[in-house]
């Protein structure tokens, strides 16, 4: 165990459905981050919090929309998807700036399927 | 931005041989470069990295070495056991929490007993 969970593991939804993804780290760590892993694809930065502060989004389409309301706890809410959004979304953390390191912590993902 | 080229994307050995993964990157401020492992089901794992101020590191049978002036990495896994048979994945990033590592497409490594 990495010490990141994500719920839940497996979602199937329709194109209008209306879902949200979680993410919790117990490591005390102040950074979180939603990437995108697709099948054939390198793994796909989404969005960066930092100190609960999003300081990147990668150019990811408004049908996704993040919330990090502490440290602790990441979302992904997701609205009117399309099947080629179908993938494993993964959530990861890492340590205070102050310390210097960009050591990140992976959780097991949520398989996402569009139908 | 940073690119990372990762190769070969499969790799088939014996048990008991030798695997090595090699991976290229282009920005100059790079300066931190972890070691995926992902096995079925599970999310990526950290299992090595290395600092741009160190030109090597081992743990085990695992080891990394970096050429700054290359600009590239390699993994070597020494050894091998079907244990090891996963999707290994080099990335780069700058040493700064809250910085997206930017990753190669993955080596799928098959050991062999």
């Amino acid at each position: 165990e990495t010490g990141v969970t994500q719920t839940p593991r497996h979602l199937v939804m329709g194109m209008t459905n209306k879902k949200s993804l979680k993410c919790e780290q117990h490591l005390g760590h102040n950074a979180m981050y939603w990437y995108k892993q697709s099948a054939k694809k390198p793994l796909e930065l989404m969005f960066v919090y930092n100190f609960k502060e999003q300081t990147e989004n990668n150019s990811v389409p408004s049908r996704f929309s993040p919330e990090c309301p502490n440290s602790s706890h990441l979302f992904l809410h997701l609205h009117t998807l399309q099947p080629e959004d179908s993938a494993l979304y993964l959530c990861a953390s890492s340590q205070d700036p102050s310390g210097g390191s960009n050591e990140q912590f992976f959780g097991p993902g949520t398989r996402l399927t569009v139908l | 931005g940073e690119n990372v080229e990762q190769h070969p994307s499969t790799l088939s050995v014996q048990e008991g041989d030798s695997a090595v993964i090699k991976c290229t990157y282009s920005d100059s401020a790079s300066n931190y470069f972890p070691w995926y492992k992902q096995e079925l089901g599970k999310g990526p794992q950290l299992i090595i990295d290395i600092r741009s101020n160190v030109g090597e590191k081992k743990d085990q049978r695992i080891a990394v070495t970096l050429n700054k002036t290359a600009k590239h990495f390699s993994l070597h896994i020494t050894e091998t056991q079907p244990e090891d048979s996963a999707v290994y994945f080099c990335a780069a990033s700058i040493r700064q929490a809250g910085t997206a590592l930017i990753f190669g497409k993955g080596t799928t490594l098959s050991v062999s007993s």
